[in-house]
């Protein structure tokens, strides 16, 4: 079985302080995809970013940088200089390649609050 | 411009009387699917749908049916709504099969169930 787990249900920062978002992963599949959404205070889910279990490259997009290492089944997501309007709860989540039907497994979603 | 539509945004009512929510998709997605997110749980998957008369159960399917005549929509019905059903609901759809392709989901809709 598939899960994600997401230990911090709350972070409250400072603005331009860094943060990171934790998530752990757990699959048997050795091929998979790793995701972060976005979801801001007015409901929607905002794709962020994907990761292929085979490319385990750090990507920054920005102020947004993500630390994937499979050998700890983690997917991590660090906001730079935070600023208020990252305020949201942020979701990671893990697809199957094969036998998933496309399924998204979440984790139960991290409550960032970003204050002045 | 690409997008999946669900209508009502918010929907309040009462235990028992069966409603449906729709879900419309303009990018010829093969694969549609719905989820609820609930406090502490995060999102759970109810159905899913690989392509036209073709669905299957997700991990939260009890209380729901879901039909999928025509490609682009793909409505949840409740028969007979209870307050544990009480959520918000998000269509998705995506290209299939191709997990690995970006899901789009719908803006949501908010359900209370009295």
């Amino acid at each position: 079985a598939q899960k994600v787990t997401q230990a911090q249900t709350e972070i409250s920062v400072v603005e331009k302080e860094d943060v990171t978002l934790d998530c752990v992963y757990e699959t048997r599949d050795t091929t998979y995809y790793l995701f972060w959404y976005k979801q801001p205070p007015s409901g929607e889910l905002v794709f962020l970013i994907r990761r292929n279990s085979f490319d385990e490259q750090n990507e920054i997009s920005g102020r947004y940088s993500w630390n994937f290492q499979k050998s700890t089944s983690s997917f991590n997501f660090t906001i730079t200089a935070s600023q208020v309007v990252d305020s949201a709860v942020y979701f990671c989540a893990l697809s199957r390649v094969t036998g998933g039907g496309n399924k998204l497994t979440f984790g139960t979603g991290t409550q960032l609050k970003v204050e002045l | 411009e690409a997008q999946v539509t669900q209508n009502p945004r918010y929907l309040i009512t009462v235990t028992g009387k069966k409603l449906t929510v729709t879900c419309s998709q303009n990018m010829n997605h093969e694969y549609m699917s719905w989820y609820r997110q609930d406090p502490g749980l995060g999102l759970r998957q109810i159905y899913y749908s690989m392509n036209v008369e073709v669905t299957d159960k997700g991990d939260v399917p009890e209380g729901y049916k879901v039909s999928r005549k025509e490609k682009r929509n793909f409505p949840l019905i409740l028969e007979s709504p209870s307050p544990n059903q009480t959520s918000l609901y998000f269509c998705a759809s995506s290209t299939y099969p191709d997990p690995g392709k970006t899901q789009y989901f719908g803006p949501g809709t908010r359900l209370l169930v009295l």
